[in-house]
């Protein structure tokens, strides 16, 4: 199974400042007949179920806010929130959809104001 | 718009067996398919099994395989999964959702989860 890694455990960023959360794959998560990498980020806030945020590492969700990016190609990938607002205080995974399940989730990284 | 909701949930004890349902509404159910996923208290999502739209191919988590069994209703838009010789490391919320696709791929709806309590 491909193993995700995410850093750093958690972060706190003043309001308005740039966030950013690293995720790891222990194998390339990269399809090379359809250039398309397998990685999606999802946002969990307290006492919710997870959200999509990202699939095919950068591209958004219908709805959710341009703040929110996503970058990086084959094991490393980025999430970034450019501006960070008082409501995107969550836990954000990352998750590689690869191949055959099972499709493994990042242990997570809690983002908080500073 | 798309709602799932599970039911099912409880306090069981080890070794005991539970069947947790999703209902699901606003789509067309066969043509997506369906997983669930599990968080322990306090700790991070783990993918459980899944199941493609047809039924025909279902997948599981090596932490479950043989132990749970998936499985769909397609003329009640109705996803199972029942989980047989419980033990307390299966306490967790467990979450159903929907695939993006027919095939199993990334999840884009949740459920809001039910709670399955393994104690004695």
């Amino acid at each position: 199974d491909i193993v995700m890694t995410q850093s750093p455990d958690s972060l706190a960023v003043s309001l308005g400042e740039r966030a950013t959360i690293n995720c790891k794959s222990s194998q390339s998560v990269l399809y090379s007949s359809n250039n398309k990498n397998y990685l999606a980020w999802y946002q969990q806030k307290p006492g919710q179920p997870p959200k999509l945020l990202i699939y095919w590492a950068s591209t958004r969700e219908s709805g959710v806010p341009d703040r929110f990016s996503g970058s990086g190609s084959g094991t490393d990938f980025t999430l970034t929130i450019s501006s960070l607002q008082a409501e995107d205080v969550a836990v954000y995974f990352c998750q590689q959809y690869y191949s055959t399940p099972p499709f493994t989730f990042g242990p997570g990284t809690k983002v908080d104001i500073k | 718009e798309v709602q799932l909701l599970e039911s099912g949930g409880g306090l069981v004890q080890p070794g005991g067996s539970l069947r947790l349902s999703c209902a699901a509404s606003g789509l067309t159910f066969s043509t997506y398919a369906m997983g669930w996923v599990r968080q322990a208290p306090g700790k991070g999502l783990e993918w459980v099994s899944a199941i493609s739209g047809s039924g025909g191919n279902t997948y599981y988590a090596d932490s479950v395989k043989g132990r749970f069994t998936i499985s769909r209703d397609n003329s009640k838009n109705t996803v199972y999964l029942q989980m047989n010789s419980l033990r307390a490391e299966d306490t967790a919320v467990y979450f159903c959702a929907k695939s993006r696709w027919t095939t199993v791929t990334l999840f884009d709806y949740w459920g809001q989860g039910t709670l399955v309590t393994v104690s004695s």
